[in-house]
């Protein structure tokens, strides 16, 4: 079954960087797109980056574009995040996520999130 | 970006009753090239991911009871759960995949009256 395992958080001061991985299996990682979302303490999700199934095109939210960088090794079955500049505001429990969706044709369809992992913990704090 | 605005915060049920969560999208969600709504729904539990439960606003994800229905086009789309049991209790949220950045809503939490 699909597993999705988080790794690399932990307490950082504000100005420094951290990667986060997320470890696939389960399923042809190669063949999907994936996304890191987050959730601050006792708030709702937030949707961070997104990454195509090669790697070759990522978007990421406004919030953190320029300061964090999505990444993906197929041939380790393992995507990143790294996270430079941190902020405060970044404290969060990261979530790497799977992208559901089809193809028919040459079009593919999707952008929601069909499987997640436990999520790491982000803490930002002096 | 597309703003997804959910009703209502929360809400308490008594068990075997329906709870029904709104959601409405700033835009539409109804993509013409394949007649589908770019909406999800997902459930999560306190300490627990969120899961997937429902996508094209109304696809049931595999392995969701069948009392979670997904229903609505357009901009204004509903969660039902037909009776509510108590491992319902939890909070929901609902996610728009049509255009970026992806949005959620800001969850609704539903409690056992």
């Amino acid at each position: 079954q699909v597993h999705l395992v988080e790794s690399g958080g932990g307490v950082v001061q504000p100005g420094r960087s951290l990667r986060l991985s997320c470890s696939a299996s389960g399923f042809t990682f190669s063949n999907y797109a994936m996304h890191w979302v987050r959730q601050a303490p006792g708030k709702g999700l937030d949707w961070v980056a997104y990454i195509w199934h090669d790697g070759s095109n990522e978007d990421y939210a406004d919030s953190v574009k320029g300061r964090f960088t999505i990444s993906k090794d197929n041939s380790k079955n393992t995507l990143y995040l790294q996270l430079n500049s941190l902020r405060a505001e970044d404290t969060a429990v990261y979530y790497c996520a799977r992208n559901g969706g089809y193809c028919s044709g040459d079009s593919c369809y999707g952008g929601y999130f069909d499987y997640w992992g436990q999520g790491t913990l982000v803490t930002v704090s002096s | 970006d597309i703003v997804m605005t959910q009703s209502p915060d929360s809400l308490a049920v008594s068990l075997g009753e329906r709870a029904t969560i709104n959601c409405k999208s700033s835009q539409n969600l109804l993509y013409s090239s394949n007649n589908k709504n770019f909406l999800a729904w997902y459930q999560q539990k306190p300490g627990q991911p969120p899961k997937l439960l429902i996508y094209w606003a109304s696809t049931r994800e595999s392995g969701v009871p069948d009392r979670f229905s997904g229903s609505g086009s357009g901009t204004d789309f509903t969660l039902t759960i037909s009776s509510l049991q108590t491992e319902d209790v939890a909070a929901y949220y609902c996610q728009q995949y049509y255009g970026t950045p992806r949005t959620f809503g800001q969850g609704t939490k539903v409690e056992i009256k």
